[in-house]
């Protein structure tokens, strides 16, 4: 199993500014993955992040909107850059513990208001 | 990738009452997997079906397979308030680490 913490919970930002969410494992893992939920919705992939490599984007998702830092093989940021209205949702890191395949554990997630 | 559809997009019932939810996919799979989310928080694993199995159990819950018409149901017995949430499925495909791709979900809502 894993423990993931995310921060910041929630945050209301101005539009055209950037904030970092941050994801931290209590165990290290080899793959970390960044979700989008806009509201009433489901969850997207926004992209794989590896350590030690770039992280792989979903369509629909670029690098300079969406940068992606993996320090270690236990942390992991997600920057929304230059924001708008529109990048207002939940976003969420999830963690996979076996290579076999298995469950997903998430973070609670970081509620994002754009305004 | 295509999210997979989910049924019914909500669902109200009583207390002592059983909950079905069904999701049906587009591409082959690993496994399938439910999730449960409360108020817009993170995600909560449920249960894990195989590509191979066709039923699983975990106390309330019965989740079934079909591979073959590309869907799933999951069966939440004698309901309880704190069952409130939304529920998804999620499919993995035939890679090692996995991206899942998430159903569109069903808010179910349990009444005392």
């Amino acid at each position: 199993s894993a423990v993931i913490s995310q921060k910041p919970s929630r945050d209301i930002c101005q539009r055209g500014t950037s904030l970092t969410i941050q994801c931290q494992v209590d165990s290290q893992v080899t793959m970390m993955f960044w979700y989008r939920q806009q509201p009433g919705q489901s969850l997207t992939l926004i992209a794989t992040a590896n350590q030690g490599s770039e992280a792989t984007y979903e369509s629909g998702f670029v690098i300079d909107k969406f940068p992606i830092s993996r320090p270690n093989l236990t942390f992991s940021t997600l920057t929304v850059s230059n924001m708008s209205p529109e990048d207002s949702s939940i976003y969420l890191c999830s963690v996979e513990t076996s290579p076999l395949g298995g469950e997903a554990f998430f973070g609670q997630g970081t509620r994002l208001t754009v305004v | 990738s295509q999210q997979g559809e989910e049924d019914p997009q909500a669902l109200s019932i009583q207390e002592g009452e059983n909950a079905t939810m069904n999701c049906s996919y587009k591409t082959s799979i690993n496994n399938l997997q439910w999730y449960r989310q409360n108020s817009g928080r993170g995600l909560v694993h449920l249960i894990l079906i195989r590509s191979n199995e066709r039923e699983k159990h975990s106390g309330r819950l019965r989740v079934t397979l079909d591979t073959s018409k590309k869907s799933s149901s999951l069966l939440i017995t004698a309901s309880r308030a704190a069952d409130t949430a939304s529920y998804f499925c999620a499919t993995a495909g035939n890679t090692g680490f996995q991206k899942l791709v998430f159903g569109t979900g069903t808010r179910l809502l349990v009444s005392p």
